[in-house]
């Protein structure tokens, strides 16, 4: 079945890196834009970026600019976030999400992976 | 960016309760709005996109509408599997993504 599954929850301290895979099953893991999606405790929904798997274009949200990394390969059909420099309130759960094109004009994120928590403490 | 305002940001209501969340965009965003049901320690999961198309296998006392600035999502009957948290997220600009802060809907 058509599935997104992420790696295990991670600890890291102020000023490391991290980096969380997404490996895609079940479909053209080129066909789709992977999104990253992250949520603080108790917080809502925050977009950070997406690559085409196709190409390894990106397109990443201002307030990560310079801090965050996707990339892909396609031989493994995984898509990778790596968030450096990492502060306490990078505290969140991050999940990948697969985008789908609708009636040929309309998108939403169809499929989600199970989220990867990663922790920022000193 | 196309700001996203949800209300309320929480609810109480009974099992078969009648209840209807509002989504507002900071600009006309047509009908590309998408509404997603999360569950604790889960991921999101897709309800309903272009405002008022249900996904294939969502329960049909779930529906959509609005277009523009407006939006809502309402739920007809509640049933016990329905208390989550909603969010609306706009796909008009394909960057930035923006969602909605969520609607915590709980037990009364």
């Amino acid at each position: 079945q058509v599935q997104l599954v992420q790696s295990g929850a991670e600890v890291k301290k102020p000023g490391a890196s991290v980096k969380v895979s997404c490996t895609a099953s079940g479909y053209m893991f080129t066909g789709f834009h992977m999104h990253w999606v992250r949520q603080a405790p108790g917080q809502g929904l925050e977009w950070m970026g997406r690559i085409n798997p196709k190409n390894g274009d990106t397109v990443y949200e201002q307030k990560f600019q310079g801090r965050v990394t996707l990339t892909r390969d396609t031989s493994l059909t995984t898509a990778y976030l790596e968030l450096s420099r990492l502060k306490s309130d990078d505290t969140a759960v991050y999940f990948c999400a697969r985008r789908k094109v609708i009636d040929y004009y309309y998108d939403a994120f169809d499929i989600w992976g199970q989220g990867t928590m990663v922790t920022v403490s000193s | 960016d196309i700001q996203m305002t949800q209300s309320p940001s929480s609810l109480s209501a009974s099992v078969g309760d009648r209840v209807t969340i509002t989504c507002r965009a900071s600009q006309s965003i047509s009908t590309s709005l998408n509404w997603y049901q999360q569950k604790p320690g889960k991921a999101p999961k897709l309800l309903i996109y272009a405002a008022s198309s249900l996904l294939s296998g969502v329960p049909s006392r779930f529906s959509g509408s609005g277009s523009g600035t407006d939006f809502s999502l309402t739920i007809s009957s509640l049933q016990p599997e329905d208390f989550a948290t909603y969010y609306c997220q706009q796909s008009y600009n394909n960057v930035p993504i923006t969602f909605g802060h969520g609607t915590r809907l709980d037990i009364k």
